[in-house]
């Protein structure tokens, strides 16, 4: 099994629906962080929570918000999705050292008709 | 404007040739780490650099960390089709993780 597990894995919706992407993981890890990933843009930082009780935006957050409802599950969320927010999305965790190693989770391919 | 730029973009090569990528920024990083991605995966590390100067080496592959911790190589010695992937930077900043627009190297038989 992944330590790292991401839900659904595909997804297509509509323009002005909810969607959320959840995250679990069982490294036991307490950093999560939420990227997007669009061809030729890398991998830009969404939203990051270095506990339960700490969340921070990235660089990208407008038109997103997460929830961390327990040390392993970091959940995030499209309140009224659009087109533009169609893009390859990753969870990963870290063990918070100033070197550490950042662990993905295999993706969840979102698309916005 | 991203923080990290990666060149070059693209890459396609055959196999035995080398090929170095480049990640360059104006900022300073504690660490710069270089992350591997195939199709329909999360990326995965492959090496973390910490020190101004430091080369690591992981069997074909060298990894080299600028002196003023701005900018970071990645060499490949006789490249082989195994190696075909998306290769990432990732600069690490106040417990942030800033990653370039990636390489995508192909390699043919």
């Amino acid at each position: 099994d992944a330590d790292v597990t991401q839900t659904p894995r595909n997804r297509i919706t509509k323009t002005g629906k909810r969607i959320m992407l959840e995250c679990s993981q069982t490294k036991g890890h307490d950093r999560m962080y939420w990227y997007r990933q669009d061809p030729g843009l890398g991998l830009q930082l969404i939203y990051y929570s270095f506990d339960v009780k700490d969340i921070n935006k990235g660089e990208i957050s407008d038109g997103y918000s997460v929830s961390r409802q327990a040390q392993a599950k970091f959940s995030l969320s499209l309140e009224s999705a659009i087109p533009n927010q169609t893009a390859l999305y990753f969870c990963a965790t870290s063990a918070g050292k100033r070197t550490g190693e950042l662990f993905f989770g295999e993706g969840s391919r979102l698309t916005v008709l | 404007t991203q923080l990290l730029e990666q060149s070059p973009q693209f890459l396609s090569i055959q196999e035995g040739e080398n090929l170095t990528v480049y990640c360059n920024s104006s900022s300073v990083f504690s660490s710069l780490q270089w992350y591997r991605q195939e199709p329909g995966e999360g990326p995965v590390l492959l090496v973390t650099v910490v020190t101004g100067g430091e080369v690591k080496k992981l069997k074909r592959l060298t990894f080299q960390f600028g002196d003023a911790r701005k900018d970071s190589s990645l060499h490949i010695t006789a490249a082989q089709p195994g190696d075909t992937g998306l290769y990432l930077c990732a600069g690490a900043q106040l417990n942030k993780f800033y990653f370039g627009s990636g390489t995508k190297l192909n390699v043919k038989p």
